[in-house]
């Protein structure tokens, strides 16, 4: 069974800083998704990865295979980034999703 | 192209019920992926769907079914419904071609908010 586990659970921060989220799972993977989650419930799929680095606009996400850890970076946080960043990952024929983190980004 | 698409929007049904919720995926992509999202459990993965065959399945019970149909259209049923069922159900399209397992990009809905009372 993998876990998936995401750190930290809630995070608030002031619009332009740099914010990291970290994910983190038990078994080895063949890939790994970032998804965000607005309030209202609609969610948009952010990355998937399953090693290296990826960058869309402000946001960059990275993948440590051998360490079962991976990163979301976002530059010049916005007040529109305020949503809940999940951390989900397949293995087998299975999708299993992290708790997700609550990001609130202060103007 | 048009989104994933899901109907209804809102539902309430009492216990003992049944349901059934429908999925219409991105045009041209086969491969749609149903999921549960409770405030208790997170989101879990319920099954998925390639080419009118389930090629994948989580850990929920029988009670949770599903089928596609050739046009890649998907529905889910619910059968004797608990309060525990109460939730918001989630369907995704994926690009995804017969032999690529399942991990392709997502394309999510925007959801199914079911009460059971």
């Amino acid at each position: 069974k993998n876990e998936v586990e995401q750190s930290p659970q809630n995070l608030t921060a002031q619009e332009g800083e740099f914010i990291t989220i970290n994910c983190s799972y038990s078994v080895g993977i063949s890939a790994l998704h970032w998804l965000q989650q607005h309030p209202g419930g609609g969610i948009v799929s952010l990355f998937m990865l399953s090693s290296g680095k990826k960058k869309h606009g402000r946001l960059i996400a990275t993948i440590n295979i051998q360490e079962k850890h991976s990163s979301l970076h976002i530059t010049a946080s916005h007040p529109r980034d305020s949503a809940v960043y999940i951390c989900a990952v397949n293995y087998g024929q299975n999708f299993v999703f992290g708790p997700g983190t609550r990001l609130s980004v202060l103007p | 192209k048009a989104g994933v698409t899901q109907t209804p929007r809102y539902l309430i049904k009492t216990r003992g019920q049944q349901v059934t919720l429908s999925c219409s995926p991105i045009s041209g992509h086969r491969s749609v992926s149903w999921y549960q999202q409770t405030p208790g459990q997170g989101l879990q993965f319920l099954f998925e769907y390639f080419s009118e065959t389930q090629r994948n399945k989580g850990n929920f019970p029988g009670r949770f079914s599903g089928r596609q149909f050739s046009n890649s259209r998907s529905e889910m049923n619910v059968s004797t419904l608990e309060l525990g069922d109460s939730a918001l159900y989630l369907c995704a399209s994926s690009f995804r071609s017969k032999t690529e397992r399942l991990g392709q990009t997502q394309y999510f809905g925007p959801g199914t908010r079911l009460l059971v009372l």
